[in-house]
């Protein structure tokens, strides 16, 4: 399996709504990521964990919580958003700092 | 610190023409340099990589090579197809940086049937 997935595919919270995007990976990499990706602009990292531990965090805003329950697992809690927020949410794996294997996204509109 | 520099879009080409985008890099010591595509609506797909000089990437007729001397990982195809319409980030990764993505900007390619 070299795929990595993301749930949901979509989503449309308000700012005052609790929602969770996930991410899962079964090639055994040891390194996970979250990006935030605007339109017609490179990703942006947001966190990267290594060893289920969270090694980088990009000076991101609290109302993004990520979390990692195992290996294969990721998830970025939303709480408190701002439309501003509003972006595909790109997850990616990697194994020893080599290339990044990224999933399809979350499209997050926030109203 | 380490940065890519692509060349500007947006570029058009009708199929089978041949396409190029430049790609610069600035990096301390010996990084790792990638293309990554996206198709309207998906996420990035690794294109092809090279982790030292002069190694060529190649994949579904699209090459790079890694040019230490230019600092330069050009992405080249020598016959487009309408199905290559997408964007391309040229990307690295080096240790100096925590092996963090360092993207350039992207180019957004339309080839016309």
């Amino acid at each position: 399996d070299t795929e990595v997935t993301q749930t949901p595919k979509h989503l449309v919270m308000g700012m005052t709504n609790k929602k969770s995007l996930k991410c899962e990976q079964h090639m055994g990499h040891r390194a996970m990521y979250w990006y935030k990706q605007k339109a017609k602009k490179p990703p942006e990292l947001m966190f990267v964990y290594s060893y289920e531990k969270l090694s980088i965090n990009e000076s991101v805003p609290s109302r993004f919580s990520p979390e990692c329950p195992n290996s294969s697992l990721l998830n970025l809690h939303l709480h408190a958003l701002q439309p501003e927020d509003s972006a595909l949410y790109l997850c990616a794996s990697s194994q020893s700092y080599n290339e990044q294997f990224f999933g399809p996204g979350t499209r997050l509109t926030v109203l | 610190g380490d940065s890519v520099t692509q060349m500007e879009g947006p570029v058009t080409l009708s199929e089978e023409a041949f396409l190029t985008i430049n790609c610069t890099y600035t990096a301390t010591g010996y990084p790792s340099l990638f293309w990554y595509v996206q198709y309207p609506g998906e996420g990035l797909q690794l294109l092809l990589k090279a982790t030292k000089a002069d190694d060529k990437g190649s994949n579904k007729g699209f090459e790079a090579t890694y040019r230490k001397e230019t600092t330069s990982f050009h992405l080249e195809k020598g016959s487009v197809q309408v199905s290559d319409s997408a964007v391309y980030f040229c990307a690295l990764s080096a240790r100096s940086n925590d092996y963090k993505l360092s993207f350039g900007a992207g180019t957004t390619v339309t080839v016309r049937a």
